[in-house]
C-alpha cells in the first residue's frame, strides 16, 4: 500500500492565483482530513469529510474548498490564494474500523505564496 | 477538549528510555489521550492511544494516572530516529485532533 499520497511536494503561487493540492489513498478509509501546520507551530484542522459526497468544516475553513466524490480521493482548493495560506498542508485519512483519532498521515504539501 | 501541558523540550540519551510527560487535569471521563509524534519535515505518526488503562506497543508504553490527570509516554530505547516533535493529545473519538506545541525531543549520542 502506498497509504496517503500528495501531490505537488511543494508550489509557489502568486497572490490571487488558484491551486487544487491533491490527496489520494488506498487503505480504503472513510475518514480523510486536511490540517494546515505554520511554522514552528501546530497542526490546525481544516476540513473533513467521513465519506464520499460528505464534509465539513474543521478550524480554519476560510479560503478553502473540499470535494469527496470518491472514497479514495480528497483534493483542497484554493481559490485565491493569499500570503496567510503560506503552509504546509497535510491530508490525512483513518478507519471506523479502529480509533477515529488514529490517522495516517501524507508526506505534506509546502505552499508559499508571495 | 481537555488542554494538555507538556514541557517544550527535553534531550535524552540514545539507548536510555525516555518519559515524555503529560498534563491534562481536565480531561472528560470519555477523552482519550493519544500520542504522535513528527519527525521533522514529515506527517505527524500516530503512536499510540488509552483511555483509562496502560497500553503498550511495538513503539511505545503510555501510562495513564489512576484519575486520568496526567500521562507519561515512554520510549523504551531511544535512539536517534526518535528525535520528533511529540504531540500529547487529549479527545473524544470523533475524529476531529488538534495539535498543539507538543514537546521537542532530542535525543543525543
Amino acid at each position: 500500500n502506498a497509504g496517503v499520497t500528495q501531490t505537488p511536494k511543494f508550489r509557489i503561487l502568486k497572490i490571487g492565483q488558484s491551486m487544487t493540492l491533491q490527496c489520494a489513498q488506498d487503505m480504503n478509509h472513510n475518514y480523510m482530513y486536511w490540517y494546515r501546520q505554520d511554522p514552528g507551530m501546530g497542526l490546525k484542522l481544516i476540513y473533513y469529510s467521513v465519506g464520499a459526497g460528505i464534509t465539513d468544516k474543521g478550524e480554519v475553513p476560510n479560503g478553502y474548498n473540499v470535494s469527496r466524490s470518491t472514497t479514495e480521493d480528497f483534493p483542497l482548493r484554493l481559490e485565491l490564494a493569499a500570503p496567510s495560506q503560506t503552509s504546509v498542508y497535510f491530508c490525512a485519512s483513518s478507519s471506523p474500523g479502529g480509533s477515529y483519532n488514529e490517522q495516517f498521515f501524507g508526506p505534506g504539501t509546502r505552499l508559499t505564496v508571495l | 477538549d481537555a488542554k494538555t501541558t507538556q514541557p517544550p523540550s527535553m534531550d535524552c540519551a540514545e539507548g536510555r528510555a525516555a518519559n515524555l510527560p503529560c498534563n491534562h487535569s481536565t480531561i472528560s471521563g470519555n477523552e482519550y489521550v493519544y500520542w504522535y509524534r513528527q519527525i521533522h519535515s514529515q506527517g505527524p505518526q500516530y503512536i499510540i492511544h488509552g483511555l483509562k488503562n496502560n497500553e503498550t506497543n511495538e513503539m511505545a508504553s503510555l501510562i495513564i494516572t489512576e484519575d486520568r490527570k496526567s500521562s507519561t509516554l515512554i520510549l523504551p530505547h531511544a535512539t536517534l530516529r526518535d528525535t520528533a516533535v511529540y504531540y500529547c493529545i487529549v479527545r473524544v473519538n470523533d475524529y476531529k485532533l488538534s495539535f498543539g506545541a507538543g514537546t521537542t525531543v532530542t535525543v543525543r549520542a
